[in-house]
């Protein structure tokens, strides 16, 4: 089946700094999202992103799905970014939506 | 709905007894999934449906699991005989094929 990965795995960043987190899949897909997972466990969409690149505020996403990965990008990080960042994509025939790895973020104040 | 709702918050059994988590999607959504995570995991697949197709039940762990959905609403997602290792949170997303998913709050089920 499609393998996810996320990297980084986990991430320490000190308040008003900048990341970039990369998802990776190993196949062609249907679509992509990106979802924060809270530190209360609730999965919150960040962006529905199949292709192209869009912006939300602080946060912008990029997916390149001819080369099979996607871009979060963090900027002025603040406290309540913290939590566990996912990717999830639909796998194309199945219709799936397969989670990645997860990036593990926790922003100093 | 406004969102998807999920019932049960919070289940503690004992091992061995049977559990139903309920999942009610956002109206009109065709799709519905349920996922498991464990503590400090990642999300694993478990179930899929859409419409009136045969689900996907792909990701079911043993056939101790199994899910039902009565047309295009409610889904029951039952474990029998639970055991320690089925302690986990949960979670059901619903979307319409080609939009995205939302989640609800997840079940936390705890085997004791």
């Amino acid at each position: 089946g499609i393998q996810v990965e996320q990297s980084p795995p986990d991430l320490i960043l000190q308040e008003g700094a900048n990341s970039t987190l990369r998802c990776n899949f190993s196949d062609s897909v249907n679509n992509l999202q990106w979802f924060h997972q809270n530190p209360w466990g609730q999965l919150i969409n960040l962006f529905y992103i199949p292709s192209g690149t869009k912006q939300n505020g602080r946060l912008s996403a990029t997916t390149v799905a001819t080369e099979r990965y996607s871009l979060l990008y963090i900027s002025s990080s603040q406290t309540t970014d913290s939590g566990v960042y996912f990717c999830a994509v639909e796998t194309r025939g199945t219709y799936k939506y397969i989670f990645g790895t997860g990036t593990r973020l926790k922003v100093l104040a | 709905g406004a969102g998807v709702s999920q019932s049960p918050s919070n289940k503690v059994t004992e091992k061995g007894k049977d559990v139903e988590l309920r999942c009610d999607p956002i109206s009109g959504h065709t799709a519905l999934y349920w996922y498991r995570q464990r503590l400090g995991q990642g999300l694993e697949f478990l179930i899929y449906f859409q419409g009136n197709s045969a689900p996907d039940k792909s990701g079911l762990p043993s056939d101790r699991f199994s899910a039902e959905r009565t047309g295009e609403s409610v889904s029951t997602l039952t474990i029998q005989r639970t055991q320690q290792e089925d302690s986990a949170v949960y979670l059901c997303a619903s979307r319409t094929q080609g939009t995205e998913a939302f989640f609800g709050q997840g079940t936390r089920l705890t085997v004791v």
